[in-house]
Protein backbone atom coordinates (compact mmCIF):
# COMPACT_ATOMS: atom_id res chain seq x y z
CA UNK A 1 0.00 0.00 0.00
CA UNK A 2 1.58 3.37 -0.93
CA UNK A 3 1.24 6.40 1.87
CA UNK A 4 2.29 9.78 2.18
CA UNK A 5 3.63 10.86 5.22
CA UNK A 6 3.05 14.22 5.84
CA UNK A 7 4.81 16.48 8.31
CA UNK A 8 3.78 18.47 10.44
CA UNK A 9 0.09 17.55 10.94
CA UNK A 10 -0.10 21.09 13.01
CA UNK A 11 1.19 24.25 12.30
CA UNK A 12 0.37 27.93 14.35
CA UNK A 13 2.37 30.67 13.46
CA UNK A 14 2.97 34.30 13.46
CA UNK A 15 2.33 36.44 10.40
CA UNK A 16 5.40 36.83 8.26
CA UNK A 17 6.94 33.71 9.51
CA UNK A 18 8.05 31.31 7.00
CA UNK A 19 7.33 27.69 7.43
CA UNK A 20 8.46 24.27 5.56
CA UNK A 21 5.49 21.14 4.92
CA UNK A 22 6.88 17.82 3.53
CA UNK A 23 5.54 14.93 2.13
CA UNK A 24 7.19 11.69 2.28
CA UNK A 25 6.65 8.22 0.74
CA UNK A 26 9.04 5.09 -0.03
CA UNK A 27 7.12 4.94 -3.64
CA UNK A 28 7.91 6.67 -6.57
CA UNK A 29 5.27 8.62 -8.11
CA UNK A 30 4.44 10.02 -11.25
CA UNK A 31 3.79 13.33 -10.26
CA UNK A 32 2.84 14.75 -6.95
CA UNK A 33 0.34 17.88 -6.28
CA UNK A 34 -0.36 20.23 -3.86
CA UNK A 35 -4.18 21.02 -2.46
CA UNK A 36 -5.64 24.20 -0.45
CA UNK A 37 -8.81 23.46 1.68
CA UNK A 38 -10.85 26.05 3.07
CA UNK A 39 -13.34 25.04 6.13
CA UNK A 40 -16.34 23.70 3.89
CA UNK A 41 -15.10 23.73 0.79
CA UNK A 42 -13.06 20.82 -1.20
CA UNK A 43 -9.75 20.97 -1.93
CA UNK A 44 -8.43 23.85 -4.99
CA UNK A 45 -5.44 22.82 -6.95
CA UNK A 46 -2.17 24.87 -5.92
CA UNK A 47 0.47 23.13 -8.01
CA UNK A 48 1.42 20.11 -9.92
CA UNK A 49 4.89 18.72 -10.47
CA UNK A 50 5.88 15.86 -12.85
CA UNK A 51 9.73 16.37 -13.06
CA UNK A 52 12.60 15.06 -10.04
CA UNK A 53 14.52 18.10 -8.80
CA UNK A 54 11.15 20.44 -10.19
CA UNK A 55 10.83 23.76 -8.26
CA UNK A 56 7.89 25.63 -8.82
CA UNK A 57 6.76 29.21 -7.29
CA UNK A 58 3.88 30.62 -6.81
CA UNK A 59 3.99 34.00 -5.31
CA UNK A 60 4.97 33.26 -1.73
CA UNK A 61 4.94 29.78 -2.11
CA UNK A 62 7.72 27.75 -3.61
CA UNK A 63 6.45 24.02 -4.42
CA UNK A 64 9.89 21.47 -5.15
CA UNK A 65 9.80 17.45 -6.00
CA UNK A 66 12.75 15.63 -4.72
CA UNK A 67 14.64 14.20 -7.64
CA UNK A 68 14.31 10.21 -7.14
CA UNK A 69 10.20 11.63 -6.99
CA UNK A 70 9.35 10.41 -3.94
CA UNK A 71 8.84 13.56 -1.71
CA UNK A 72 7.63 16.57 -2.04
CA UNK A 73 7.96 20.42 0.42
CA UNK A 74 6.15 23.24 0.14
CA UNK A 75 7.86 26.19 1.59
CA UNK A 76 5.74 29.79 2.18
CA UNK A 77 7.49 32.75 2.83
CA UNK A 78 6.71 35.55 5.20
CA UNK A 79 3.06 34.26 5.81
CA UNK A 80 -0.32 36.04 6.07
CA UNK A 81 -3.13 35.14 7.78
CA UNK A 82 -4.96 34.49 4.52
CA UNK A 83 -2.74 31.15 4.31
CA UNK A 84 -4.74 29.68 6.95
CA UNK A 85 -6.10 26.57 5.65
CA UNK A 86 -5.83 22.51 5.38
CA UNK A 87 -2.42 21.83 2.91
CA UNK A 88 -2.65 18.32 1.19
CA UNK A 89 -0.27 16.75 -0.78
CA UNK A 90 -1.49 14.09 -3.09
CA UNK A 91 1.04 11.88 -5.30
CA UNK A 92 -0.19 9.78 -8.51
CA UNK A 93 1.70 6.15 -9.02
CA UNK A 94 4.26 5.71 -11.71
CA UNK A 95 2.63 2.31 -12.38
CA UNK A 96 -0.79 3.33 -12.43
CA UNK A 97 -2.80 4.85 -15.42
CA UNK A 98 -6.30 5.71 -13.71
CA UNK A 99 -5.75 9.29 -12.03
CA UNK A 100 -5.76 7.72 -8.41
CA UNK A 101 -3.92 10.13 -6.68
CA UNK A 102 -2.72 9.05 -2.96
CA UNK A 103 -3.29 11.94 -0.43
CA UNK A 104 -1.56 12.44 2.58
CA UNK A 105 -2.95 13.33 5.78
CA UNK A 106 -2.73 17.15 5.11
CA UNK A 107 -1.21 19.87 7.46
CA UNK A 108 -3.84 22.13 9.00
CA UNK A 109 -1.68 25.48 9.15
CA UNK A 110 -3.12 28.55 11.48
CA UNK A 111 -1.37 32.10 10.70
CA UNK A 112 -2.00 34.54 13.58
CA UNK A 113 -1.94 38.10 12.94
CA UNK B 1 -20.31 28.87 -13.14
CA UNK B 2 -19.81 25.93 -10.95
CA UNK B 3 -17.60 23.66 -12.45
CA UNK B 4 -18.29 20.69 -10.23
CA UNK B 5 -21.31 20.93 -8.29
CA UNK B 6 -22.70 18.12 -5.48
CA UNK B 7 -26.03 18.04 -3.94
CA UNK B 8 -27.24 18.19 -1.45
CA UNK B 9 -24.39 20.07 0.62
CA UNK B 10 -26.00 18.66 3.88
CA UNK B 11 -27.62 15.42 4.63
CA UNK B 12 -28.91 14.07 8.30
CA UNK B 13 -30.82 10.78 7.82
CA UNK B 14 -31.23 8.02 10.09
CA UNK B 15 -29.70 4.02 9.88
CA UNK B 16 -31.48 2.12 7.79
CA UNK B 17 -32.33 4.44 5.29
CA UNK B 18 -31.00 4.52 1.41
CA UNK B 19 -29.74 7.97 -0.01
CA UNK B 20 -28.21 9.45 -2.97
CA UNK B 21 -25.89 11.85 -3.88
CA UNK B 22 -25.56 13.61 -7.16
CA UNK B 23 -22.50 14.94 -8.74
CA UNK B 24 -21.66 17.08 -12.24
CA UNK B 25 -18.96 18.61 -14.15
CA UNK B 26 -19.02 21.40 -16.54
CA UNK B 27 -15.19 21.27 -17.56
CA UNK B 28 -15.70 18.47 -19.87
CA UNK B 29 -13.42 16.29 -18.19
CA UNK B 30 -13.47 12.73 -19.02
CA UNK B 31 -12.60 11.08 -15.67
CA UNK B 32 -14.61 11.58 -12.19
CA UNK B 33 -14.56 10.32 -8.80
CA UNK B 34 -16.22 9.85 -5.36
CA UNK B 35 -13.60 10.46 -2.38
CA UNK B 36 -14.52 10.29 1.26
CA UNK B 37 -13.18 12.96 4.13
CA UNK B 38 -12.90 11.09 7.26
CA UNK B 39 -13.02 13.19 10.99
CA UNK B 40 -9.39 13.80 10.93
CA UNK B 41 -9.69 15.08 7.45
CA UNK B 42 -7.66 12.09 5.09
CA UNK B 43 -8.83 11.68 1.83
CA UNK B 44 -9.61 8.48 0.89
CA UNK B 45 -10.56 7.30 -2.53
CA UNK B 46 -13.80 4.93 -3.14
CA UNK B 47 -14.71 4.89 -7.02
CA UNK B 48 -13.88 6.43 -10.12
CA UNK B 49 -15.30 6.54 -13.45
CA UNK B 50 -13.36 7.10 -17.31
CA UNK B 51 -15.70 8.13 -20.13
CA UNK B 52 -18.72 6.26 -17.91
CA UNK B 53 -16.70 3.02 -17.82
CA UNK B 54 -15.90 1.71 -13.71
CA UNK B 55 -11.88 2.15 -13.96
CA UNK B 56 -11.36 2.48 -9.42
CA UNK B 57 -13.23 0.37 -7.16
CA UNK B 58 -11.25 0.24 -3.84
CA UNK B 59 -12.65 -1.59 -0.87
CA UNK B 60 -15.98 -0.48 0.11
CA UNK B 61 -19.09 -2.25 1.13
CA UNK B 62 -21.34 -3.24 -1.02
CA UNK B 63 -23.94 -0.79 -0.35
CA UNK B 64 -22.44 2.04 -1.60
CA UNK B 65 -22.98 1.91 -5.43
CA UNK B 66 -22.44 4.91 -8.03
CA UNK B 67 -23.83 5.18 -11.29
CA UNK B 68 -22.77 7.53 -14.13
CA UNK B 69 -25.08 7.86 -16.48
CA UNK B 70 -23.04 9.69 -18.90
CA UNK B 71 -19.22 11.29 -18.47
CA UNK B 72 -20.31 14.69 -17.01
CA UNK B 73 -22.50 12.77 -13.79
CA UNK B 74 -21.15 10.64 -11.55
CA UNK B 75 -24.18 9.74 -8.75
CA UNK B 76 -23.03 7.72 -5.59
CA UNK B 77 -26.12 5.73 -3.69
CA UNK B 78 -25.88 4.50 -0.47
CA UNK B 79 -27.83 1.61 0.78
CA UNK B 80 -28.80 0.66 4.13
CA UNK B 81 -26.77 3.53 5.94
CA UNK B 82 -24.63 2.86 8.95
CA UNK B 83 -23.36 5.14 12.05
CA UNK B 84 -19.75 4.57 10.39
CA UNK B 85 -20.53 6.05 6.97
CA UNK B 86 -20.92 9.71 8.61
CA UNK B 87 -18.31 11.64 6.70
CA UNK B 88 -17.98 14.62 3.99
CA UNK B 89 -17.85 13.01 0.51
CA UNK B 90 -16.32 14.54 -2.08
CA UNK B 91 -16.96 14.60 -6.09
CA UNK B 92 -13.84 15.33 -8.14
CA UNK B 93 -13.18 15.20 -11.99
CA UNK B 94 -9.94 15.29 -13.50
CA UNK B 95 -8.63 15.03 -17.70
CA UNK B 96 -6.72 12.09 -18.36
CA UNK B 97 -4.19 12.08 -20.93
CA UNK B 98 -0.39 12.94 -21.25
CA UNK B 99 0.96 14.63 -18.46
CA UNK B 100 -0.38 14.86 -15.24
CA UNK B 101 -3.86 17.12 -15.33
CA UNK B 102 -5.23 18.18 -10.81
CA UNK B 103 -8.65 17.35 -10.03
CA UNK B 104 -11.08 19.58 -9.23
CA UNK B 105 -13.75 18.98 -6.10
CA UNK B 106 -16.82 19.88 -5.68
CA UNK B 107 -17.87 21.64 -2.49
CA UNK B 108 -18.61 17.99 -0.13
CA UNK B 109 -21.78 16.80 1.13
CA UNK B 110 -21.50 16.45 4.93
CA UNK B 111 -23.40 12.93 5.57
CA UNK B 112 -24.58 12.73 9.05
CA UNK B 113 -26.33 9.16 10.41
CA UNK B 114 -28.02 9.13 13.42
Amino acid sequence: TQLLEQSPQFLSIQEGENLTVYCNSSSVFSSLQWYRQEPGEGPVLLVTVVTGGEVKKLKRLTFQFGDARKDSSLHITAAQPGDTGLYLCAGESSSSNTGKLIFGQGTTLQVKP
Amino acid sequence: DTAVSQTPKYLVTQMGNDKSIKCEQNLGHDTMYWYKQDSKKFLKIMFSYNNKELIINETVPNRFSPKSPDKAHLNLHINSLELGDSAVYFCASSQRGEGNYGYTFGSGTRLTVV
